[in-house]
């Protein structure tokens, strides 16, 4: 079946610009996950949401950044007047239930890429 | 918070053995997991380590020891295509479904 779907698989934006990307997790996962992953190190939790609970954002790095998702389906991550730093590849996951030992499938990310 | 611990690097030939340690600090535990990641792929689930021992999956196997704080990654008969970065995961609590990732360990196979 289909794997997590991310878009755009790369975007280079404007310093100050802000930036919309998507995700669609596979069909019937209830959780769904955003991590940032800079060049050559680990993956920062930054949102988690399951089914109707309110999301945990306790990962978020800052109040410009945000995240939505509808229903059990597709999820944006929003980052408003982007910055140098925020240049990484963005990863989306989806995971059945999110129970403890559930795995984490994940999308091929988008490489965001601030100028 | 959790803080995870892994070596940066390994080296190996193919057809050898390598081990990957992981050590955490969580204020609970409640699993830990390996993943795999190509490079410029996404990470792909390896293994889940729920209580103490040794899981084991074809070549790879996974080991936990909770009163330790510590687990590894086993990967054995090295193959070229296992060049790729292996992360630790755990989860906190067993209502906190947020997965805390290590740094990486780059694991190279040469010929």
């Amino acid at each position: 079946g289909a794997g997590v779907s991310q878009s755009p698989s790369n975007k280079v934006t404007e310093k100050g610009k802000d930036v919309e990307l998507r995700c669609d997790p596979i069909s019937g996962h209830t959780a769904l996950y955003w991590y940032r992953q800079r060049l050559g190190q680990g993956l920062e939790f930054l949102i988690y949401f399951q089914g109707n609970s309110a999301p945990d954002k306790s990962g978020l790095p800052s109040d410009r950044f945000s995240a939505e998702r509808t229903g059990e389906s597709v999820s944006t991550l929003t980052i408003q007047r982007t910055q140098q730093e925020d240049s990484a590849v963005y990863l989306c996951a989806s995971s059945f239930q999110g129970t403890q030992n559930s795995p984490l499938h994940f999308g091929n990310g988008t490489r965001l890429t601030v100028t | 918070g959790q803080s995870l611990e892994q070596p940066s690097e390994v080296t190996a030939v193919e057809g050898a053995i390598v081990q990957i340690n992981c050590t955490y600090q969580t204020s609970g535990f409640y699993g830990l997991s390996w993943y795999q990641q190509h490079d410029g792929g996404a990470p792909t689930f390896l293994s889940y380590n729920g209580l103490d021992g040794l899981e084991e999956t074809g070549r790879f196997s996974s080991f936990l020891s909770r009163s330790d704080s510590y687990g590894y990654l086993l990967l054995q008969e090295l193959q070229m295509k296992d060049s790729a970065s292996y992360f630790c995961a755990v989860r906190g609590r067993s209502n906190d479904y947020k997965l805390s990732f290590g740094a990486g360990t780059t694991v190279t196979v040469r010929a």
